[in-house]
């Protein structure tokens, strides 16, 4: 089955760059996403990367793909205050498969 | 503003109350789903429809749950005789059938059952 694992909290100090890493267990998935949640609100899609893709930059977002690992991270740079949030990695979907599978988050709190 | 909308945004119930919520998608967006989160949790599938018709249903979706897309536009869900276990955030999102690796999401509607 689909399981989708973060570490819960990550701290880093304002200008610094910041590394969330995820892995999942579905091989067969065709995309895979990271998603932003604010206090309150809903997911934002920032950014997903195809599986047969290793990397994917998108101005201060850069998402590397390790598929034989099966590791995903995504790396903020420069991170701002406005970066703090909850970050999830999700997987899916796969051959007519179209649900998204997420993981539990990871809380970035930024250091000033 | 043309993301995808839910109301009510909050709702609190007693146990054993019918409630429902409506999504209202992106326009043209053929695609919608709901999912459910729960505190500390990343969100989880529930169903999904493609136009009208209702493609997939998790096995979360007990029989006391409901959805419907009747015209292929806004959606509803609805809760019979609910339950504390219930209390969750209720997330729809929507996509494209040709972009369907492109979810987006609404606000969400906090429902707690008292």
């Amino acid at each position: 089955g689909e399981d989708v694992e973060q570490s819960l909290f990550l701290s880093v100090r304002e200008g610094d760059s910041s590394v969330i890493n995820c892995t999942y267990t579905d091989s067969s998935s065709t995309y895979l996403y990271w998603y932003k949640q604010e206090p309150g609100a809903g997911l934002q899609l920032l950014t997903y990367i195809f599986s047969n893709m290793d990397m994917k930059q998108d101005q201060r977002l850069t998402v590397l793909l390790n598929k034989k690992d099966k590791h995903l991270s995504l790396r903020i740079a420069d991170t701002q205050t406005g970066d703090s949030a909850i970050y999830f990695c999700a997987e899916g979907p796969n051959f007519g498969n179209e649900k998204l599978t997420f993981g539990t988050g990871t809380r970035l709190t930024i250091i000033p | 503003d043309t993301g995808v909308s839910q109301n009510p945004r909050h709702k609190i119930t007693k146990r054993g109350q019918n409630v429902t919520f409506r999504c209202d998608p992106i326009s043209e967006h053929n695609r919608l789903y709901w999912y459910r989160q729960t505190l500390g949790q990343g969100p989880e599938f529930l169903t999904y429809f493609q136009n009208e018709a209702q493609l997939e249903k998790s096995r979360l979706l007990s029989d006391r749950f409901s959805a419907e897309r009747p015209k292929g536009s806004f959606s509803t869900l609805e809760i019979q005789r609910t339950e504390q276990g219930d209390s969750a955030m209720y997330l729809c999102a929507s996509s494209l059938m040709q972009d369907s690796y492109e979810q987006y999401f609404g606000p969400g509607t906090r429902l707690t059952v008292t």
